[in-house]
């Protein structure tokens, strides 16, 4: 079993829409989540931490369910800039402070 | 202020050749790590350093990987020699240090190594 597993997607969206990613971990000891944002050929950028009450940075909600380790990103308006792969990303500060990846859902927004 | 950056961006070499990836960290990042993403899998931690100390090396997966960060600045990955399942993308991060908790890791922009 992945320590990190994500629907790989494609998700193709119109312009506007909302979109939902899901991600679920295996490590339970897992203590820091975060979701990455990588653009075609280009470095893991961070985009946002997520936090156990949930947290929201503009069109962007992070929800974290620690009992079913289970992770989730929604995005609101979806823009053409949004195109990208969405990296979910967990960490277990007692094993170290190493990234622990999934493969990654990547989503095209259309207008 | 300067990102992470990474020499060479790509490097294509036959297979039993020796390669040497270079990192450059943000400065003042005590934090460096390597990872690697290997064509249609996800990116994998390879090891880190805390200065010039190798904090953590259970990533690497055999000793064809030799890596450096002589004087705690840039680090180097040596690869020899390569394989072909050595091909994919090599990314640097680097993070500051903390006591506790975890810091942001920025990566840089990647070595695509080819190894025919």
């Amino acid at each position: 079993r992945k320590e990190v597993e994500q629907d790989p997607g494609p998700f193709n969206v119109p312009e506007g829409a909302t979109v939902a990613f899901n991600c679920t971990y295996s490590n339970s000891a897992s203590q820091s989540f975060f979701w990455y944002r990588q653009d075609c050929r280009k470095e893991p950028k961070l985009l946002m931490s997520v936090y156990s009450s949930g947290n929201e940075d503009g069109r962007f909600t992070a929800q974290l369910n620690r009992a079913s380790q289970y992770i989730s990103l929604l995005i609101r308006d979806s823009k053409l800039s949004d195109s990208a792969t969405y990296l979910c990303v967990v960490n277990d500060l007692q094993a170290g402070t190493a990234l622990i990846f999934g493969k990654g859902t990547t989503l095209s927004v259309s207008s | 202020e300067a990102g992470v950056t990474q020499f060479p961006s790509h490097s294509v070499i036959e297979k039993g050749q020796t390669v040497t990836l270079r990192c450059d960290p943000i400065s003042g990042h005590d934090n460096l790590y390597w990872y690697r993403r290997v064509m249609g899998k996800e990116i994998k931690f390879l090891l880190h350093f805390v200065k010039e100390s190798k904090q953590d090396e259970s990533g690497m997966p055999n000793n064809r990987f030799l890596a450096e960060r002589t004087g705690g600045t840039y680090s180097t990955l040596k690869v020899q020699p390569a394989e072909l399942e050595d091909s994919g993308v090599y990314f640097c991060a680097s993070s500051q240090l903390r006591t506790s908790g975890t810091d942001t890791q920025y990566f840089g922009p990647g070595t695509r190594l080819t190894v025919l």
